[in-house]
């Protein structure tokens, strides 16, 4: 079973500033790792995503994740944040593989990232 | 636009009343999946179906069920609804084997 926890449920930065959200998962397979941005009143839009080999992954909209197997981490970060980065962020893990194919994600509980002016 | 389509957009319902929801996946994919989003459980995966077969099951509840056509457009049913189920519904889709999903922009669903 996998399970994904998402440090501080909101995130506040200055316009500007280095965004960080963070994200620890716990998988019994090295798992595939996602992350999604969803604005309000829409659906999920994939920002990026860890599959296998290299461990820093860029998306789009300038964020980046890095993943770090001995922490079982996949921290988002972007380095100047712009008022349109205003939403809510999902870190999600899927197990490779299970289910002979896709399975469902495992999200975790969203950070509502603000960026204050 | 990811390419999915879900409607309806809004359902208002009461309870115990049953309801049809609507994914059509986007060209070419023939995995869909289904999402419940709701404030206190968040995102939860409840059923994904393979080219009309159902591939993997969450957590979904034996009054819900869902279907794939031949199509490959899916239908979420829900029964017998209770209060607690109003939430938003994602719908998601994917070429199938390890890759990500498209979400579409979901059906808020309110029981009343």
């Amino acid at each position: 079973a996998q399970s994904v926890t998402q440090l501080g449920s909101h995130v506040s930065v200055s316009e500007g500033a280095l965004v960080l959200l963070r994200c620890n998962y716990s998988s019994s397979v090295p798992p595939y790792l996602f992350w999604y941005v969803q604005y309000p009143n829409q659906g999920l839009q994939l920002l990026l995503k860890y599959t296998t080999g290299a461990t820093l992954v860029k998306g789009i909209n300038g964020f980046e994740a890095e993943f770090k197997k001995s922490e079982t981490s996949f921290h988002l970060t972007k380095p100047s944040a712009h008022m349109s980065d205003a939403a809510e962020y999902f870190c999600a893990v899927r197990a490779p593989g299970a289910g002979g194919g896709a399975d469902g994600l495992t999200f975790g509980k969203g950070t509502h990232l603000i960026i204050q002016p | 636009d990811s390419g999915v389509t879900q409607t309806p957009k809004h359902l208002i319902t009461a309870t115990g009343q049953r309801v049809t929801l609507r994914c059509s996946p986007r060209s070419g994919d023939l995995s869909v999946y289904w999402y419940q989003q709701s404030l206190d459980q968040g995102l939860q995966f409840l059923i994904q179906y393979y080219n009309g077969e159902e591939r993997a099951k969450g957590n979904i509840l034996e009054r819900f069920s869902a279907q794939q056509f031949p199509d490959l457009h899916s239908e979420l049913n829900l029964s017998s609804l209770e209060l607690g189920d109003s939430a938003l519904y994602f719908c998601a889709s994917s070429t199938g084997g390890n890759t990500e999903a498209f979400f579409g922009q979901g059906t808020r669903l309110t029981v009343v």
